[in-house]
């Protein structure tokens, strides 16, 4: 079964500051999904990024990029010019390739983001 | 389009009480899910639905019950409430062939007493 562990229950960030925000997985397959989505406190769950494991080139979103390193299994989210809204408990998700088990996403424990004006 | 709704937002309940919550998506999707969220330890998957008449059970399904009779909507059922399951739920849908992204329901906040 696949794990996703964040170790950093929270952070904070000064605005217009640059945070990285840390994901760990462990799986044995070769080619699945990682996400990482945005809950602000009216805990609605949004996508922020998406990166396929067979891609080697980092995903980008504007200011959100991520750092998949798929040999150490890592998967980190970075904001750049942090902003207010940005602040929200973020996780980190995984998502087999297969179609097996319906597509179900596997969740990290969150991080809790603070931007600090 | 209203994307994923789920009704009620809030709803506290008495140890035994049962209940139904209810998830409906307007995107026509294939895939339906419910998950549960608790403090520290992320989302996990309740039960699933690939289809109209098709359920699964999730990482969690113990003391929940689902179906999905039409396939805009599925509900999630408790039987016999239980303080472990105070919790607050989300309902997710996604394509078939777009299964990577996952549109979420707003949320709802259980307590069980």
């Amino acid at each position: 079964a696949q794990t996703v562990t964040q170790s950093q229950p929270e952070m904070s960030v000064q605005e217009a500051e640059t945070v990285t925000l840390s994901c760990t997985y462990d799986t044995s397959e070769s080619d699945y999904y990682l996400f990482w989505y945005k809950q602000p406190p009216s805990r609605q769950m949004i996508l922020v990024i998406r990166q396929e494991a067979y891609k080697q080139q980092n995903a980008t979103e504007n200011r959100f990029s991520v750092n998949f390193q798929k040999a150490a299994k890592s998967f980190s989210l970075k904001i750049s010019d942090s902003q207010l809204g940005d602040a929200a408990m973020y996780f980190c998700a995984y998502r087999s390739w297969r179609e097996t088990s319906g597509s179900r996403l596997t969740f990290g424990e969150g991080t809790q983001l603070t931007v600090n004006p | 389009n209203a994307g994923v709704t789920q009704t009620p937002k809030f709803r506290v309940l008495k140890t035994g009480q049962s209940m139904t919550l209810l998830c409906a998506q307007d995107m026509n999707h294939e895939y339906m899910y419910w998950y549960r969220q608790d403090p520290g330890m992320g989302l996990r998957l309740i039960h699933y639905s690939v289809g109209e008449g098709t359920t699964a059970k999730g990482e969690v399904p113990d003391g929940y019950n689902v179906s999905r009779l039409k396939k805009q909507n599925f509900l999630l059922g408790l039987e016999s409430a239980a303080p472990s399951q105070t919790s607050v739920y989300f309902c997710a849908s996604s394509y078939l062939d777009r299964a990577y992204e996952q549109y979420f329901g707003p949320g709802t906040r259980l307590t069980v007493t």
